[in-house]
């Protein structure tokens, strides 16, 4: 299995409250990706990095922010969190050469 | 705007069935279409295809993609209950990587 895990893997928060999820990831890929899975939607791609300090947003990127100071770190930041951004959070990432994309475990968040 | 639909939503088959999931596509900047398997956890990586016609296999499972008529079919023969799980399509675009997942079928196999 590639190297990549993600913390906290269950987070129960307050409206308001800033969150920060952590990737970390052993393999060296330059590829890093953050999606949230909720029931009918699938996979969301929130943001994604493609290299150090080299960041873009995907297609449902409001009130998130990410930050890559390290190949290894990916952070996605709720700025003030909100029910809605109540779901399932994974964290991916790629090989240039190959594009495979692997998942890391998952972060379940409660926004109450 | 891009779009990756799948079908059927959902499926219930008996042990022993064979099943054919679909995935169509209008993405630009196409560079490979992928499915990934879903078991209660993180997806799990099945197949890559970036050419069309040529059939790719893993055991009971195979996959085939046309980029004239943008889709493409999962195979899975002789269906057990450990097949059951989540299938995902995504499509890999040229640009930075970035890929579209669909929604997904749900595949149920009873004994």
């Amino acid at each position: 299995d590639a190297g990549i895990t993600q913390s906290p893997r269950h987070k129960v928060t307050e409206t308001g409250t800033p969150v920060t999820l952590r990737c970390h990831q052993t393999e060296n890929h330059r590829y890093m990706y953050w999606y949230r899975q909720d029931p009918g939607h699938g996979l969301r791609l929130i943001h994604y990095s493609y290299g150090v300090k080299d960041t873009d947003k995907g297609e449902v990127s409001d009130g998130y922010s990410v930050s890559r100071s390290k190949t290894e770190d990916f952070l996605l930041t709720l700025e003030s969190a909100t029910s809605s951004q109540t779901s399932v959070y994974f964290c991916a990432i790629s090989d240039q050469d190959t594009y495979e994309q692997y998942f890391g475990p998952g972060t379940r968040l409660t926004v109450t | 705007e891009d779009k990756v639909v799948q079908s059927p939503l959902s499926l219930v088959v008996h042990e022993g069935d064979t099943v054919t999931l679909n995935c169509s596509y209008e993405v630009t900047n196409f560079r490979s279409l992928l499915w990934y398997k879903q078991e209660k956890k993180a997806p799990t990586f099945l197949f890559m295809l970036t050419s069309s016609g040529i059939e790719k296999k893993s055991g009971r499972l195979s996959s085939i993609l046309d980029k004239k008529e943008l889709f493409s079919i999962l195979n899975i023969t002789a269906t057990q209950t450990g097949d059951s799980a989540v299938y995902l399509c995504a499509v890999g675009k040229t640009s930075y990587d970035k890929v579209i997942f669909g929604p997904g079928t749900s595949l149920s196999v009873i004994p």
